[in-house]
């Protein structure tokens, strides 16, 4: 089975631009969720996919968007970037929601802000 | 508000000795899951050991052992016989069982083995 997989590895964008990350999920697995890491730190939730729809978000502004697409690959889309925005962008997927899934990772993308 | 802390930013061990890593965690919740992840250079966080709260026995995974204290919040990883392929960032996790997959992760504590 593959696992998660991630594009672009490594992005540099600017202030004020935007930026679209994907995530194809782990096959068999319909849930997906993203994650910010800032440099030193443990990850943070942003959000997460099932069935399509966004279902849980975490502290994040709406500046921080996603989708989801019928094969379960999804996208995290960032507008108006910020400087603090650096970070490495983990996608996670799993089968359905229940609290004893175990999150599959992806190796995450790299965005650096100037 | 759900916490968890990992007050060790970096440990040390010798090949083959023994090492264990800290966490402690806050929540009012009963039903919950912990878990320890490894994320290595490559980045990739990789699952090392899971513990579900209603289950007093603690995990194992081969050389990868807990001790889950419930009314302290602690959720420690003993990690035996140390290999230099264990040399990572650790990171304790919480999820509560009604959030989906939401995850309350450490600030992470990196491991080094000295061979």
């Amino acid at each position: 089975e593959t696992g998660v997989t991630q594009s672009p590895t490594h992005l540099i964008k600017t202030r004020g631009q935007q930026v679209t990350l994907r995530c194809s999920s782990q096959s068999g697995h319909n849930t997906v969720s993203w994650y910010q890491q800032a440099l030193g730190q443990g990850p943070q939730f942003i959000f997460q996919y099932y069935r399509e729809e966004e279902n849980g978000r975490g502290n994040f502004p709406p500046r921080f968007s996603g989708l989801q697409f019928p094969n379960y690959s999804s996208e995290l889309n960032v507008n108006a970037l910020e400087l603090d925005d650096s970070a490495l962008y983990l996608c996670a997927s799993t089968l359905g929601m229940s609290g004893a899934n175990v999150l599959t990772f992806g190796a995450g993308s790299r965005l650096t802000v100037l | 508000a759900q916490t968890v802390t990992q007050s060790q930013p970096e440990m040390s061990v010798q090949e083959a000795e023994t090492v264990t890593l800290s966490c402690t965690y806050d929540t009012s919740e009963s039903d919950y899951y912990l878990f320890w992840y490894k994320q290595p250079p490559s980045r990739q966080m990789i699952l090392v050991i899971r513990q579900e709260a209603y289950k007093q026995q603690n995990a194992t995974e081969n050389r990868f052992s807990v001790n889950f204290q419930k009314a302290a919040k602690s959720f420690s990883l003993k990690i035996s016989d140390s290999q230099l392929g264990d040399a990572a960032m650790y990171f304790c996790a919480y999820r509560p069982s009604n959030t989906g997959n939401q995850f309350y992760f450490g600030t992470g504590t990196s491991l080094t083995v000295i061979p």
